[in-house]
This record gives C-alpha cells, structure tokens and sequence, in this order.
C-alpha cells in the first residue's frame, strides 16, 4: 500500500524567511508522480509544484522548490522568501498512476509578519 | 479552462435526511472526475472516481454514493445521512493526458 507521512502538523515561519516542510512516502513503485497542493483559508486546493520520480532533476516553480531524494523516498518543500499569502494547509500526494492519489495529512503553515 | 463548479458551497443538514452534491466541470472532454472528503483536521481521502459516463469507482464502502450522467457532471449523493459524513467534499478533474489533479472549491457539509 502507498502511504504518504508528513510529520510536522504545524509550522510557522517569520515574513521572507525560509521554510521547509518534509513529507515521506512508501512505495515499491519505480515510476510515479509527487505534488504538492496548498489549501488557504479559503479551502481552495492549489497545485503548488510537482516531481516526476523519473526525473533527478528537482521541480522549481518562483519562490518554490522541492528537494526529491528518491532512494530515501523523501520530498520536501522549500519556500523561500515567505509570504503572508503563503499562510495555508500544505499537502504532499502521491500519484502512482492515473486513479491511485494519496495524500498525506497536510501541514499547517503560518507565515508571521 | 480548468474550471470546476460544485454547488452546494455549504449545506447543513439532519441526520437521516438524503444529500445530493453537485459537481460540473468545464473544458476538454472525458476527464477523470474524483470525489475527496476531508474531515476536519485530517487529509483527503478518496471516495469515488469515474473515468466516463456511467462509469463510477468506489474507494471506500460508506454511506454514499455516485453518479456520473453526463461526461462533465459528477454527483456525489446519499439516501440517509450520518453525522459521520460532515467534512468538506471537493471535486477533482484529471484531463485527459495530464497525470495531475485540479480541485474545486468545495462544499462544506455539516450534519446535525
């Protein structure tokens, strides 16, 4: 079974500073898809980045990167220059293939001004 | 457009009492439409997916169940319902060819 395990329920991070959230996952799979979405107050689900487990190469949108360590099954998230409109729930999923997405439990992030 | 409409936004409702959840989507054709609920406080979990008309996996047994009449419209319904059942349901798109998901605003249920 996939499983996706983000281990840190809440952060905060003071306005234009750095932060990274971590998530884990499980899987015997080679080849498979990770994202990240974040839910604002709002509840709205927004793509943030994703990583296609094929490439080595780490996904950068702007402000947002991942660091992908596919052996250690790792994909973390780093924003930098934080923002008050970055305040919001932090979803890591995985994605084996088309029907099969799993999210983990979400990280709550506070950015302080 | 990625557009995803879901109606009701929020909805309360009695226990015992049926449910039917709305979900519309615009553009490309023959998407793979998904059913999440999240309870307060936890992740997303999948209750149905369809890849086509009429066509309507189920993830997890419960109380609900799901429709798909036509090839954008996704509906998510329950004869009875339980107070278990209050969360936030969110509507998913998958396009065709695109190994991701957009979601749509949600509708927030709450059961009394």
């Amino acid at each position: 079974a996939q499983t996706v395990t983000q281990s840190q329920p809440e952060m905060s991070v003071q306005e234009a500073e750095t932060v990274t959230l971590s998530c884990t996952y499980d899987t015997s799979e080679s080849n498979y898809y990770l994202f990240w979405y974040k839910q604002p107050p709002s509840r709205q689900m927004i793509l943030v980045i994703r990583q296609e487990a094929y490439k080595q190469q780490n996904a950068t949108e702007n402000r947002f990167s991942v660091n992908f360590q596919k052996a250690a099954k790792s994909f973390s998230l780093k924003i930098s220059d934080s923002q008050l409109g970055d305040t919001a729930m932090y979803f890591c999923a995985f994605m084996k293939r088309r029907n099969q997405f799993y999210f983990g439990t979400g990280t709550s992030l506070t950015v302080i001004p | 457009s990625q557009t995803i409409h879901q109606w009701p936004a929020t909805l309360v409702q009695p226990v015992g009492s049926p449910l039917s959840l709305e979900c519309t989507v615009e553009g490309t054709s023959n998407p793979n439409l998904y059913w999440y609920r999240q309870a307060a406080g936890r992740g997303l979990q999948l209750l149905f997916y369809s890849v086509g008309i009429g066509q309507i996996s189920s993830e997890v047994p419960q109380n609900l169940s799901a429709s798909r009449p036509q090839d954008r419209q996704f509906i998510l319904s329950s004869k009875k319902l339980l107070l278990s059942d209050s969360g936030f349901y969110l509507c998913a798109r998958e396009p065709s060819g695109r190994d991701e998901q957009f979601f749509g605003p949600g509708t927030r249920l709450t059961v009394l």
